[in-house]
């Protein structure tokens, strides 16, 4: 069975740290790796997603791919207590958009 | 970016009675769109795919019969719960995804709908 495995956690980190956010993956054939956020009650907004091996920056957030090890993960730099939700992993095979997603981690910003 | 809008955003309902909720894609065509069920502090559980003009695949475990989806143009697919109970209550999004040169991959959320049946 495809699985995408995160900690729930809550990681709670301090205002302005970087907060280190992990994922695995089982299915090898997942190309396309997708991180979003969930705010309690809404729905998933893009943070980012990344296809190729190595490290993806966007502002404060970096994507970094690892297929050989089947990992993913999304560093935030200088956490804001807005940044406090819930983030999703999420993996899907290229030219498909059934993505499997992982449970969550839970992420507190404290101020 | 594209928007899916979803409604309603939140609906009650008598145990026994049906409920619908529309997602529409406001700026693009959808040939396919998804639908996700969430339970509190639970990730997104991928219920069925709305295909445009043919028959939603269904998930296992899901009741095709009880959850009837619709996706009778490119731009709106409907999730309809028959035949609600307390155990229906939960939060069901809609995603869909452009098709066509360019485009990322990336799935567009509705802003989900909160289904509370008494």
């Amino acid at each position: 069975q495809k699985e995408v495995e995160q900690n729930s956690g809550p990681l709670s980190v301090p205002e302005g740290a970087i907060a280190s956010l992990n994922c695995t993956y089982s299915d090898r054939g997942s190309q396309s790796f997708f991180w979003y956020r969930q705010y309690s009650g809404k729905s998933p907004e893009l943070i980012m997603f990344i296809y190729s091996n190595g490290d993806k920056e966007d502002g404060r957030f970096t994507a970094q791919l690892n297929k050989a090890s089947q990992y993913v993960s999304l560093l935030i730099r200088d956490s804001q207590p807005s940044d406090s939700a819930t983030y999703l992993c999420a993996a899907a095979t290229s030219g498909t958009y059934k993505y499997i997603f992982g449970t969550g981690t839970r992420l507190k910003v404290l101020a | 970016g594209a928007v899916v809008s979803q409604h309603p955003s939140r609906v009650i309902c008598k145990s026994g009675t049906s409920v619908k909720i529309e997602c529409r894609s406001l700026d693009f065509q959808a040939t396919t769109m998804f639908w996700y069920r969430q339970f509190p502090k639970q990730s997104l559980m991928l219920m069925a795919t709305s295909n445009e003009g043919s028959k939603a695949t269904y998930e296992q475990g899901v009741e095709k019969d009880k959850f009837l989806i619709n996706h009778a143009s490119l731009t709106l697919s409907t999730l309809t719960v028959t035949s609600a109970h307390p155990e229906d209550s939960s939060f069901y999004i809609c995603s869909a995804g452009k098709t066509g040169t360019g485009n990322t991959g990336e799935l567009f959320f509705g802003e989900g709908s909160r289904l509370t049946v008494l």
